[in-house]
């Protein structure tokens, strides 16, 4: 079946400073990407996603690029705060008998250090 | 836009009742709903999909005699876990999808424990 892993499980970078968190999926037919981010005791909040069709996208501080061709996509923050201090997971998606299902990956938690 | 509620947002019961949890989306319509299941430190797991008016897909595992999910309106679902034991005691958060289908937003999630 369909899987999506995610590294690094946890990352550590100093405010300012730049991170990435990358995911591979394995069902070629998987067409969207959303990336959510959950504070402790929280739902997840969306934050980004991409679509099959498109190479990158970029909202402020935060971008996702998607290379299917080798079935990764990646969540790129830059200008780290302590306020993006949480856990981030990844999913990918596809239609599927009336449906878009996400398999989320594994989540990997961020600590920006002030 | 796109919010999300689940109420409550924690419950303590004893062992062999039932609970009942509800989702709702409150700005727009949900043509589906799904609920998840989150145990401390991992991932999220789908336990169910609903459509508005149809029964609930189960994934494989779950038990749907345990976990009645009613979608009863486009912004109602809910969740009864039925005969509550100490090992259903975990985090649940539904999610709705509207019109942008691929699209899923959550909600704040339910700590469930069960005594």
């Amino acid at each position: 079946g369909e899987n999506v892993e995610q590294h690094p499980s946890t990352l550590s970078v100093q405010e300012g400073d730049s991170a990435v968190i990358k995911c591979t999926y394995s069902d070629s037919a998987s067409n969207y990407f959303p990336w959510y981010k959950q504070e402790l005791g929280k739902g997840p909040q969306l934050i980004i996603d991409i679509r099959s069709n498109v190479g990158e996208k970029k909202d402020q501080r935060i971008a996702v690029t998607l290379n299917k061709t080798a079935k990764h996509f990646s969540l790129h923050i830059t200008e780290t705060q302590p306020e993006d201090s949480a856990v981030y997971f990844c999913a990918a998606s596809r239609w599927d008998s009336g449906t878009y299902k996400y398999i989320f990956g594994t989540g990997t938690r961020l600590k920006v250090l002030a | 836009g796109a919010v999300v509620s689940q109420h409550p947002s924690w419950v303590i019961c004893k062992s062999g009742t039932s609970v009942k949890i509800e989702c709702r989306s409150l700005d727009f319509q949900a043509t589906t709903m799904f609920w998840y299941r989150q145990f401390p430190k991992q991932s999220l797991m789908l336990m169910a999909t609903s459509n508005e008016g149809s029964k609930a897909t189960y994934e494989q595992g779950v038990e749907k005699d345990k976990f009645l999910i009613n979608h009863a309106s486009l912004t109602l679902s809910t969740l009864t876990v039925t005969s509550a034991h100490p090992e259903d005691s975990s985090f649940y958060i539904c999610s709705a999808s509207g019109l942008a289908r691929e699209t899923q937003y959550f909600g704040p999630g339910t700590r469930l424990l069960v005594l």
